[in-house]
């Protein structure tokens, strides 16, 4: 069966430091691979996105993804932590044509301590 | 250009009712697709249209359904309403140009259901 899975439902950093969120897949072939943020009370965001390629993904504000497929895994990651980056990130898996429908992870909470 | 539209923001309702959600998708777009997120099951795939036509279902029952209309604005309706349907409605617009799969889908901030 298709499914992603976030193992850590909840992670606390400090500001400025460094972050990983993992995220793993289990998929018939290499789908579309998403992370997206959510903030309280908002839809969700698309940070970055791999598609094929380059295994190591750049997105938006300052976060990137290594795509590795022994592992079936597309961990998110950044270097610094801002406090405005506290919010739940979502893995999200998409089939290859056909559809744009999306499996998503159970999602990670991100708070982040001055 | 504007983002993905949904109305109303906030919605209660009682049990036994029907209820009818709204969205706009961002303008040339022509897939929409539709996900309950709630507490318990995460965020989960309801339904996708693309020209019209439902491309796409996720296991939901026959009381959620969905339509497009010729200018890409997708409704959904749930009948019959059940204290479990209380959840966040987000749908989702993409080009669709691709023929589906991996495109970018921008997100709606969602109908906020409370069924009583």
């Amino acid at each position: 069966a298709q499914s992603v899975t976030q193992p850590d439902i909840h992670i606390t950093v400090s500001e400025g430091a460094s972050l990983e969120l993992r995220c793993n897949y289990s998929y018939g072939a290499t789908p579309y691979l998403f992370w997206y943020v959510q903030s309280p009370g908002q839809g969700l965001q698309l940070l970055l996105k791999y598609f094929s390629g380059d295994t190591l993904v750049q997105g938006i504000k300052g976060f990137e993804a290594e795509f590795k497929r022994s592992q079936s895994s597309f961990n998110l990651r950044k270097p610094s932590v801002h406090w405005s980056d506290a919010a739940e990130y979502f893995c999200a898996v998409g089939p290859r044509g056909g559809t744009d429908k999306l499996i998503f992870g159970t999602g990670t909470r991100l708070q982040v301590f001055p | 250009k504007a983002g993905v539209t949904q109305t109303p923001r906030y919605l209660i309702k009682t049990r036994g009712q029907q209820v009818t959600l709204s969205c706009s998708p961002i303008s040339g777009h022509r897939s929409v697709s539709w996900y309950q997120q709630t507490p318990g099951q995460g965020l989960q795939f309801l339904f996708e249209y693309f020209s019209e036509t439902q491309r796409n279902k996720g296991n939901f029952p026959g009381r959620f359904s969905g339509r497009q209309f010729s200018n890409s604005r997708s409704e959904m309706n749930v009948s019959t309403l059940e204290l479990g349907d209380s959840a966040l409605y987000l749908c989702a617009s993409s080009s669709g140009l691709a023929g589906g799969g991996g495109e970018t889908q921008y997100f709606g901030p969602g109908t906020r259901l409370l069924v009583l």
